[in-house]
């Protein structure tokens, strides 16, 4: 059975801190690994990762995929309240149709 | 930008009325998507549509039918809604390009049966 794990499943972090969210995952024909941010209503998409070792980043948040050990991390430095939010990880994995397995997400709340 | 619309954003039912969740995009994508939202379950795949005139069973079909009317429309169909339905709907399209799914949602639509 195709499965994605994240972790922790919630986090509280002050303003400022550094912080790592976890996301491991067995699948079948893997592709691609996704991130996505979800404020009040839709997952918006942050990044798409397709090789090992290869560091995504956008200002303070970063992303690492590492195919062989099955998992990738999301990094966010010097968080802001404006970063809570929950951290939605997915697997893009196929045979004839692409699909995409999401985990249940990291809830982050950064607080003054 | 529109991006994916869907509509209503709220709705309430009784158990056993039936309604239709409308979902439209303007992005031209060819692949749409129906999921659901539960509280520590994640986003959960319902149907799929991999291109206009297909669509195909996901995670968690039971109770649930689907159109894709046309290339930017597909709607998500419950005949006898029940309790267990209540949830947050979200439509999703992607373009699929070069085997890149990256899938861009609408606002969802948050739904109780009562």
């Amino acid at each position: 059975e195709d499965k994605v794990v994240q972790s922790p499943l919630s986090l509280v972090v002050h303003e400022g801190d550094t912080v790592t969210l976890n996301c491991s995952y067995e699948v079948t024909n893997f592709r691609s690994l996704l991130w996505y941010k979800q404020e009040k209503k839709a997952p918006t998409f942050l990044f798409m990762l397709t090789s090992s070792g290869i560091e995504k980043k956008s200002g303070r948040l970063s992303s690492i995929l590492d195919k062989k050990e099955l998992f990738s991390i999301l990094n966010i430095t010097a968080t802001q309240t404006g970063d809570s939010a929950i951290y939605l990880c997915a697997v893009d994995h196929t045979g004839t149709a692409s699909k995409l397995t999401f985990g249940t997400g990291t809830r982050l709340q950064v607080t003054l | 930008n529109a991006g994916v619309t869907q509509t209503p954003k709220f709705q309430v039912l009784k158990t056993g009325q039936s309604m239709t969740l409308q979902c439209a995009q303007d992005m031209n994508h060819n692949s749409m998507y129906w999921y659901r939202q539960d509280p520590g379950m994640g986003l959960r795949l319902i149907y799929y549509s991999a291109s206009e005139g297909t669509t195909d069973k996901g995670e968690v079909p039971n109770g649930y039918n689907v159109s894709r009317l046309n290339k930017r429309e597909f709607s998500l169909r419950l005949e006898s809604a029940a309790p267990s339905q209540t949830s947050v709907y979200f439509c999703a399209s992607s373009p699929v390009i070069r085997a890149k799914n990256i899938q861009y949602f609408g606002a969802g639509t948050r739904l109780s049966v009562l």
